[in-house]
């Protein structure tokens, strides 16, 4: 059975940092592109960054660019999100998606882990 | 705001068919499949639809999806109380090099 479980949330100050994991299990990660998805409070999803297989390709949305990073280290099955220069409206729930072997659709989300950037 | 338009409200009643729309451009849906996500209720998002028109194992054949030129649409017959919950479409951008969602539509089962 495919598992992606988040951590690494919590609350931090504006201009703080954080880096967020997701651990993979039931699938050999090494396969697979993956992607960081969040949503603010009440709002809808927003897609943060994507990463293939062997980390050769990465792409990040523009609110976050030059300012998170995403990495995995296929060995031990993880995906992360380095998260720096924190503001106020990075505050949301940070989603690892799986994407199938293509990179064309996420099959697979955890269930999430939620930052909140406050002073 | 986001670059690919959805209504942000639907609604039907029980075994009534809606449809969903999601407008994009040339540089998004006009070149790349589309794919929808339903999120029920205080849980993660779920594919429903990829590549335009497919179904993962398990979701049934009463939700289906298709696309034309810059628009993508997800139809949903047979309406039922369980499929109340927030609809997105998703498509990458050449332009951006970015994935692309709709803002949402809330499906609402009178």
């Amino acid at each position: 059975e495919v598992q992606l479980v988040e951590s690494g949330g919590g609350l931090v100050q504006p201009g703080g940092s954080l880096r967020l994991s997701c651990a993979a299990s039931g699938f050999i990660l090494s396969n697979y592109p993956m992607n960081w998805v969040r949503q603010a409070p009440g709002k809808g999803l927003e897609w943060i960054s994507y990463i293939t297989p062997g980390s050769d390709k990465i792409y990040y949305a523009d609110s976050v660019k030059g300012r998170f990073t995403i990495s995995r280290d296929n060995a031990k099955s993880s995906l992360y999100l380095q998260m720096n220069s924190l503001r106020v409206e990075d505050t949301a729930v940070y989603y690892c998606a799986k994407d199938d072997t293509s990179g064309w659709y996420s099959d697979y989300w955890g269930q999430g882990t939620l930052v909140a950037v406050s002073s | 705001q986001s670059v690919l338009t959805q209504p942000p409200s639907a609604s039907g009643t029980p075994g009534q068919r809606v449809t969903i729309s999601c407008s994009g451009s040339s540089s998004n849906i006009g070149s790349n499949i589309v794919n929808w996500y339903q999120q029920l209720p205080r849980t993660a998002p779920k594919l429903l639809i990829y590549s335009n028109n497919q179904r993962p194992s398990g979701v049934p054949d009463r939700f289906s999806g298709s696309k034309s030129g810059t628009s993508a649409s997800l139809a949903i017959s047979g309406l039922q109380s369980d499929d109340e919950a927030d609809y997105y479409c998703a498509a990458w951008d050449d332009r951006l090099n970015a994935w692309l969602f709709g803002g949402g539509t809330k499906l609402t089962v009178l």
